[in-house]
């Protein structure tokens, strides 16, 4: 079964601080990687999305991706409280297919 | 620029019961998705449409799972009967090419009793 793990959570960080989260997938032949953000009762919305090895920076979020150890992170700097909802990890695990496997996600709480 | 839209935004019903959930993508997308995320589990795929035509119908359940998508502009998902375990929160998404992002809809969220 392919799959793609995350900590469910909640994490919780003060204010200003830099958030990390974390995904892991089973298929060595992934693709591509992507991290939707879902606010309670709302639909998910893609934040990042990552194709190459290394890290990848756009305003407050990083996406890190290493396939030898098949993880990718995001890191969320100068957390704000708007930035408390589920981050949600997918990964394209089929080669060709855009159909993303998705992680459970991580609550992720920033609190003033 | 409207959104994906679904309706309704929840629907109660009894098992053994007919529900039929419709989504509405954002104008000229092409391809159209549905996903289900069951309480506390991940969001799984159940198909897709590149128009009218399904293109991947691999996360479909079973029988009792009917999809269409005629005329290629909006998509209705029946289920018939219901059962227990269909209970969940179903999104629709849609993209204009089937490499480009997703943009998903509210979702409908199904209750079976």
């Amino acid at each position: 079964q392919k799959e793609v793990e995350q900590n469910s959570g909640p994490l919780s960080v003060p204010e200003g601080a830099i958030a990390s989260l974390n995904c892991t997938y089973s298929d060595r032949v992934s693709q591509s990687f992507f991290w939707y953000r879902q606010y309670s009762g709302k639909s998910p919305e893609l934040i990042m999305s990552i194709y190459s090895n290394g890290d990848k920076e756009d305003g407050r979020f990083t996406a890190q991706l290493n396939k030898a150890s098949q993880y990718v992170s995001l890191l969320i700097r100068d957390s704000q409280p708007s930035d408390s909802a589920t981050y949600l990890c997918a990964v394209n695990m089929i080669g060709g297919s855009y159909i993303p496997t998705f992680g459970r996600g991580t609550s992720l709480i920033v609190h003033p | 620029e409207a959104g994906v839209t679904q309706f309704p935004s929840h629907s109660v019903i009894e098992k053994g019961q007919t529900v039929t959930l419709r989504c509405d993508p954002i104008s000229g997308h092409d391809n159209l998705y549905w996903y289900r995320r069951v309480m506390g589990k991940e969001i799984k795929f159940l198909l897709h449409f590149v128009k009218e035509s399904k293109q991947d119908e691999s996360g479909m359940p079973n029988n009792r799972f009917l999809a269409e998508r005629t005329g290629g502009t909006y998509s209705t998902l029946k289920v018939q009967p219901a059962e227990l375990e269909d209970s969940g929160v179903y999104f629709c998404a849609s993209s204009q090419d089937r490499r480009d992002r997703q943009f998903f809809g509210p979702g409908t969220r199904l209750t079976v009793l």
